[in-house]
């Protein structure tokens, strides 16, 4: 019965590893993000993809890539990661790519030791 | 530039009494604003949300209002209860075509009883 859900919940890895984070959502819409949420809990958008399409690209560094093989999944690969990227990375989608409620997932808890 | 700034950044009222939030946005073209409730842990959910052509908008004890010209909204919570303690984001989806919701900073309300 979720609506948008990640994996993994909590991940834990050394500087310099590569690792992704997926998402899907059930809920048949068109756009989905994903959102950076720092220490300070200030949420910031990084990326949107409408209908597997690259819509909305923020200033992300370009180890972070994401990847949308189809408009229910958006899935987030970061490479040569730094203690920098350790956040709370939340995936959300909308029905529409303007001016709708976005539904987040539960978010993965991104740790660089 | 795409900013919305939100005030305070804490607020701590006791259990009973009335918490008001306030945000401002940068982007006169802005016409969705939504308002996100994040629990300890949890994803941000939507508890309100109000489009330019209104100007207040009310669900039980929560309550919005949106003055366009002065690029200001509000949330107004009544008769607070310890479960309303949480984490609240306001929102503005900026122009130029597609959902790309500018968060605030987040204000941490403590209802205490």
């Amino acid at each position: 019965d979720t609506a948008v859900s990640q994996t993994p919940k909590y991940l834990v890895t050394q500087m310099g590893n590569d690792k992704s984070i997926k998402c899907e959502q059930n809920l048949g819409h068109d756009t989905m993000y994903w959102y950076k949420q720092d220490s300070k809990k200030f949420l910031k958008i990084m990326f949107s993809y409408n209908n597997k399409e690259l819509i909305i690209n923020e200033t992300v560094p370009n180890r972070f890539s994401p990847k949308s093989p189809d408009k229910a999944h958006l899935n987030l690969h970061i490479n040569s990661l730094e203690l920098g990227d350790s956040a709370v990375y939340f995936c959300a989608s909308s029905h529409l790519p303007t001016n709708t409620e976005a539904f987040f997932g539960q978010g993965t808890r991104l740790t660089v030791v | 530039g795409e900013n919305v700034e939100q005030h305070p950044s804490t607020l701590s009222v006791q259990e009973g009494d009335s918490a008001v939030i306030k945000c401002t946005y940068s982007d006169s073209a802005s016409n969705y604003f939504p308002w996100y409730k994040q629990e300890l842990g949890k994803r941000p959910q939507l508890i309100i949300d109000i489009r330019s052509n209104v100007g207040e908008k009310k669900d039980q004890r929560i309550a919005v209002t949106l003055n366009k010209t002065a690029k200001h909204f509000s949330l107004h919570i009544t008769e607070t209860q310890p479960e309303d303690s949480a984490v609240y984001f306001c929102a503005a989806c900026f122009s130029g075509g597609y959902n790309k919701l500018i968060f605030g900073a987040g204000t941490r309300l403590a209802v205490h009883p």
